[in-house]
């Protein structure tokens, strides 16, 4: 079945310490690719998207995904997390479907920092 | 640039009473969606309005649920009645151009509680 898969649902970092979140799709073709965050109180925010061309995206924030085609994945990464990163943060995608603009959504993946 | 904004932010209300969501999405933005999480869930699409017109709907759960977008602005998601299973967190989204790469904007949603 087409999916969007985050395997984890919650993740406690260290602040400073570097961070990776998964995703992964299953659909026959490459879909379009985003990741959002929901802040506290907040509505989802956009954080980086991907299409097409170089794999490796540069978002907001300091965060970069890596699109790997032959592993289905779009990892969310981010170098050293700050405090004010605590949040919801999920993996989207559009599938390339005619007539199709909704986002499908995995279940996202909250993470803690720990001071 | 006011983003998107929901109405309430927080609505409970008891089985079988009706109850009607307000989203005022970014001025000019054509395209207006509305999602649901419900609780351990992910995020699911409900439907996708381009200006006045339903584009998609295949999302909606039940005909309980009921979108309107008179004159092209401001939508309304009516349920009536409310179920228990009803309960969640309805967000609302926007964008300009309607297309697979376009950002879709989301409000802060609302929180519906059905006792």
């Amino acid at each position: 079945a087409q999916s969007v898969t985050q395997p984890d649902i919650h993740i406690t970092v260290s602040e400073g310490a570097s961070l990776e979140l998964r995703c992964n799709y299953s659909y026959g073709a490459t879909p379009y690719l985003f990741w959002y965050v929901q802040s506290p109180g907040q509505g989802l925010q956009l954080l980086l998207k991907y299409f097409s061309g170089d794999t490796l995206v540069q978002g907001i924030k300091g965060f970069e995904a890596e699109f790997k085609r032959s592993q289905s994945s779009f990892n969310l990464r981010k170098p050293s997390v700050h405090w004010s990163d605590a949040a919801e943060y999920f993996c989207a995608v559009v599938p390339v479907i005619q007539g199709a603009q909704k986002l499908v959504f995995g279940q996202g993946t909250r993470l803690t920092i720990n001071p | 640039e006011a983003g998107v904004t929901q109405f309430p932010s927080h609505s409970v209300i008891e089985k079988g009473q009706t109850v009607t969501l307000r989203c005022d999405p970014i001025s000019g933005h054509d395209n207006l969606y509305w999602y649901r999480r419900v609780m351990g869930k992910e995020i699911k699409f409900l439907l996708h309005f381009v200006k006045e017109s339903k584009q998609d709907e295949s999302g909606m759960p039940n005909n309980r649920f009921l979108a309107e977008r008179t004159g092209g602005t401001y939508s309304t998601l009516k349920v009536q009645p409310a179920e228990l299973e009803d309960s969640g967190v309805y967000f609302c989204a926007s964008s300009q151009v309607a297309g697979y790469t376009d950002t879709q904007y989301f409000g802060p949603g609302t929180r519906l509680t059905v006792l």
